[in-house]
């Protein structure tokens, strides 16, 4: 069981927005930053979203991510079929000492 | 920057498996490398991380006896060996570069360019 919570699973139009949340305690989420990851089935997961809301280059601007508390979402705008893929939260976890990860969300377009 | 992690793996339980990671485009000492994995129809796993400079490490709790991590400096490889294999490591193992500072007690982590990972069967 993870310490950081997320829906299994969304779904949405193409060309709409889809918001992912993520949610954790004072020892992770609350303390440290977010990342979000995408992982397709059958290739390498990809970074999205790095210290809560910060973008690598490599990212479609499409993906966006925000923190409050303890709690983060990554947002998913302009929706297009290509992004069907498993996002998941993670952070480090000063209780565990370890980097976790939420149980991952399949968004469905 | 390119991680190329090595081929799929065929273990009987008990044994061992040693999985490595050449990595290129960076400058190895500046981030770690990191191992997560991913059992069939399962999530992403940590399992830990090896400092690239030097050669710290830290297990999740859940792998301590049995996980060691390596670096070869000379050759810009790391490598992650387990032991003890039982049918629940059969996974997808992937490395990654990895980062993780602290700035007045807030820790920024996490794993940037990832391998292709590497199929790791467990047989009986």
């Amino acid at each position: 069981q993870s310490v950081l919570t997320q829906p299994p699973s969304a779904s949405e139009s193409p060309g709409q927005t889809v918001t992912i949340s993520c949610s954790g305690g004072s020892s992770n989420i609350g303390t440290n930053t977010v990342n979000w990851y995408q992982h397709l089935a059958g290739t390498a997961p990809k970074l999205l979203i790095y210290d809560d809301n910060r973008r690598p280059s490599r990212a479609p601007d499409r993906f966006s991510g925000s923190k409050s508390g303890t709690s983060a979402s990554l947002a998913i705008s302009g929706l297009q079929f290509e992004d069907e893929a498993d996002y998941y939260c993670a952070a480090w976890d000063d209780s565990l000492n370890a980097f976790v990860f939420g149980p991952g969300t399949t968004v469905t377009v | 920057v390119e991680m190329v992690q090595s081929g799929p793996e065929v273990k009987k339980s008990g044994a061992s498996v040693k999985v490595s990671c050449r990595a290129s485009g960076y400058t190895f000492s500046e981030y770690g490398i990191s191992w997560v994995r991913q059992a069939p129809g399962q999530g992403l796993e940590w399992m830990g991380w090896i400092s690239g400079h030097s050669g710290d490490t830290n297990y999740a709790q859940k792998f301590q006896d049995r996980l060691t991590m390596t670096t070869d400096t000379s050759t810009n490889t790391a490598y992650m060996e387990l032991r003890s294999l039982r049918s629940d490591d059969t996974a997808v193992y992937y490395c990654a570069n990895y980062w993780s500072s602290v700035i007045r007690g807030t820790r920024s982590a996490g794993l940037d360019v990832w391998g292709q990972g590497t199929t790791v069967t467990v047989t009986s």
